[in-house]
């Protein structure tokens, strides 16, 4: 069974500049999650998602950052424009039930 | 809501002796609490959870975990470490009716040849 698939692994842009982050989950998983980890801390919620409909997004900072899962499956996270801050590890999860979250192995973004 | 905390930033330990790191969660309800390891440059892969029943969890490469309810603790055990053990680890907790996860910090652990 494949796992949650991100890409692109790295990334590095100037600031000011957008970039978008997709994620494919395990096939069968409803709920999907987008997290940041900062170099030295534990991945923080940014979103997640229910089928198509994100239902806690409070932390996601709406001024700069958009995500979408259309049809219920893959989903993109966007930031416009990056700033020098948003330097990070970008982790996508999926789960099928409450019990247990499934990572990919993240997109780092260097914002130069 | 939920909180975690791990106590030690960095665990150095030679190869072969064992190692204990430590998590400590606060929550007003019944809890899941995990932990997760991520090698360099990787995401998080699940090493153990507990979620009801015998509070001794074994999980992948070795590990244990026990769940204290009392001190709020669920501590990562491992007999006798290796070098490919070298890595960060992650305790979380989630509230049992709820789908909201909560990490630590993390611990790096090193080990040493």
């Amino acid at each position: 069974e494949a796992g949650v698939v991100q890409s692109p692994r790295y990334k590095i842009i100037e600031k000011k500049q957008p970039v978008a982050f997709w994620c494919n989950p395990i096939s069968g998983h409803n709920t999907l999650y987008w997290y940041l980890q900062n170099l030295g801390q534990g991945p923080e919620l940014l979103i997640r998602y229910e089928n198509e409909e994100a239902v806690d997004d409070s932390q996601l900072p709406k001024d700069r950052f958009s995500a979408e899962r259309l049809k219920g499956v893959d989903s993109t996270l966007k930031i416009q424009p990056a700033e020098l801050g948003d330097s990070a590890v970008y982790l996508c999860a999926s789960s099928y039930d409450t019990r247990e979250l499934f990572f990919g192995e993240g997109s780092r973004l260097t914002v130069l | 809501a939920q909180s975690v905390t791990q106590l030690d930033s960095q665990v150095p330990v030679f190869e072969e002796a064992p190692v204990e790191l430590r998590c400590n969660y606060s929550s007003s309800v019944s809890v899941y609490l995990f932990w997760y390891v991520q090698y360099p440059n990787q995401g998080l892969q699940l090493l153990l959870k507990y979620l009801s029943g015998s509070t001794l969890v074994k999980g992948i490469n070795g590990f244990e975990a026990e769940f204290n309810k009392s001190q709020t603790s669920f501590h990562l055990r491992k007999p006798s470490v290796h070098i490919s053990d070298t890595a960060e680890y992650f305790c979380a907790v989630k509230g049992s009716g709820t789908y909201k996860y909560i990490f630590g910090t993390g611990t790096r652990l090193k080990v040493l040849a």
